[in-house]
């Protein structure tokens, strides 16, 4: 079992819609979690982080964080065109230093 | 500053042949990484390093070497290129206690 999962995608919503970004994990000692935005040919770019104990809003995006599930959420509310990119979930790895454990990535596109 | 820097931005091999990707920082980042993302898999970490002359292998290092003789560079060596090398690498930098590491534009190779 990979210690974080994320659907690959592409996941291609309507401009307006609110859309859900979803990653599991396994060891529930992990706390810390970060979604990074990926544009096309770009490198990955923070986006938002949270802790284990909830949620976090930042403008049109919230994280979301269900320790009972081992799961974690990005929503984007109002989805614009300029939101399609590739979304990564990320957690510190427990036994190294500043090594991060990587979902997959969700591929997201917003039609207009 | 220019953050994370990498070159070339594309490059073709030939199966055998050899190469060396640059990257270089200018944020005096103790951290430094080396990693490389197929379609669909996410980040896997080749090589990183915590100060100049310390490096460690990551999850997929077979077929790459790193030095790090400076702070602020931090050059990834390919050694007889074989198509599965065909990848975007990606070179990153942080600091201890920072809340994200930072991404360089990536390298595209394509190896023949």
């Amino acid at each position: 079992q990979k210690e974080v999962e994320q659907d690959p995608g592409p996941l291609s919503v309507p401009e307006g819609a609110i859309v859900s970004l979803n990653c599991t994990y396994s060891n529930s000692a992990f706390q810390y979690f970060m979604w990074y935005r990926q544009y096309s040919r770009k490198g990955p770019e923070l986006l938002m982080y949270t802790y284990s104990s909830g949620n976090k809003e930042d403008g049109r995006f919230t994280a979301q964080v269900d320790k009972s599930s081992k799961y974690i959420s990005l929503f984007i509310r109002d989805s614009q065109p300029s939101d399609s990119a590739t979304y990564l979930c990320a957690t510190p790895r427990m036994d190294s230093n500043y090594q991060l454990i990587w979902g997959a990535g969700t591929k997201l596109i917003i039609k207009p | 500053n220019a953050g994370v820097t990498q070159t070339p931005k594309f490059r073709i091999l030939k199966i055998g042949q050899s190469m060396t990707l640059q990257c270089a920082q200018d944020m005096n980042h103790n951290y430094m990484y080396w990693y490389r993302q197929d379609p669909g898999m996410g980040l896997k970490l080749i090589y990183y390093s915590v100060g100049a002359g310390i490096t460690d292998k990551g999850e997929v290092p077979n077929g790459y070497n790193v030095s790090r003789s400076t702070t602020e560079d931090f050059p990834l060596r390919l050694e007889l290129a074989a198509p599965s090398q065909t990848s975007v690498y990606f070179c990153a930098s942080t600091v201890p206690g920072a809340d994200t590491q930072y991404f360089g534009p990536g390298t595209r190779l394509t190896v023949l």
